[in-house]
């Protein structure tokens, strides 16, 4: 059975620092992997997704993450933070696109 | 892109009562549609996958008589929550794939029920 683990539950950041928001996962298969984020009382917007291919993935808003199967992770990057970035991160993987497993989840503080 | 709905975005009822929640693709035809619980600061859990035309498979704790779902045409399911009560308050948001076997949901914008 699959699962992810989000490191850290909250993290903050400064305007113009980087942004590191690390996924782990496990999967009895090659997984499909996805980050979402999602502002307050809102749905969710995909960022980005891994399925196969190139192991490092572009996303919207200049968000990056790259699979690293023998880490088993799937960390989100995104070089300089901006104010509007603020919002929570969940992390998701899926075994060959069925049942879609969702981390607990990360919010994103970004100071000014 | 691939746009879906949600309707209402909130709504209160009293203890007992019942409320249907929509779930919409707007523009494009939805053959599975998920429905997710989400409560306050945490993760969404998944209580049912909803395909076209069949009986919903929820998950396991997901009560089916509580939470009806039905998925009568390719661009709209609904969930009924029967007999509300304050433990059933939460954030419900639903996904639709864009086609058979495609790796990404779309996600509605959710619908905040409260039970008073």
């Amino acid at each position: 059975a699959q699962s992810v683990t989000q490191l850290g539950s909250h993290v903050s950041v400064s305007e113009g620092a980087l942004v590191l928001l690390r996924c782990n996962y496990s999967s009895s298969v090659p997984p499909y992997l996805f980050w979402y984020v999602q502002y307050p009382n809102q749905g969710l917007q995909l960022l980005l997704k891994y399925t196969t291919g190139a192991t490092l993935v572009k996303g919207i808003n200049g968000f990056e993450a790259e699979f690293k199967k023998s880490e088993t992770s799937f960390h989100l990057t995104k070089p300089s933070a901006h104010m509007s970035d603020a919002a929570e991160y969940f992390c998701a993987v899926s075994e060959g696109g069925f049942k879609t497993i969702f981390g607990a989840g990360t919010r994103l503080f970004v100071k000014a | 892109g691939a746009v879906v709905s949600q309707h209402p975005s909130w709504v209160i009822c009293k203890s007992g009562t019942s409320v249907k929640i929509e779930c919409r693709s707007l523009d494009f035809q939805a053959t599975t549609m998920f429905w997710y619980r989400q409560f306050p600061k945490q993760s969404l859990m998944l209580m049912a996958t909803s395909n076209e035309g069949s009986k919903a498979t929820y998950e396991q704790g997901v009560e089916k008589d509580k939470f009806l779902i039905n998925h009568a045409s390719l661009t709209l399911s609904t969930l009924t929550v029967t007999s509300a009560h304050p433990e059933d308050s939460s954030f419900y948001i639903c996904s639709a794939e864009t086609g058979p076997g495609t790796d990404t949901q779309y996600f509605g914008p959710g619908t905040r029920l409260t039970v008073l």
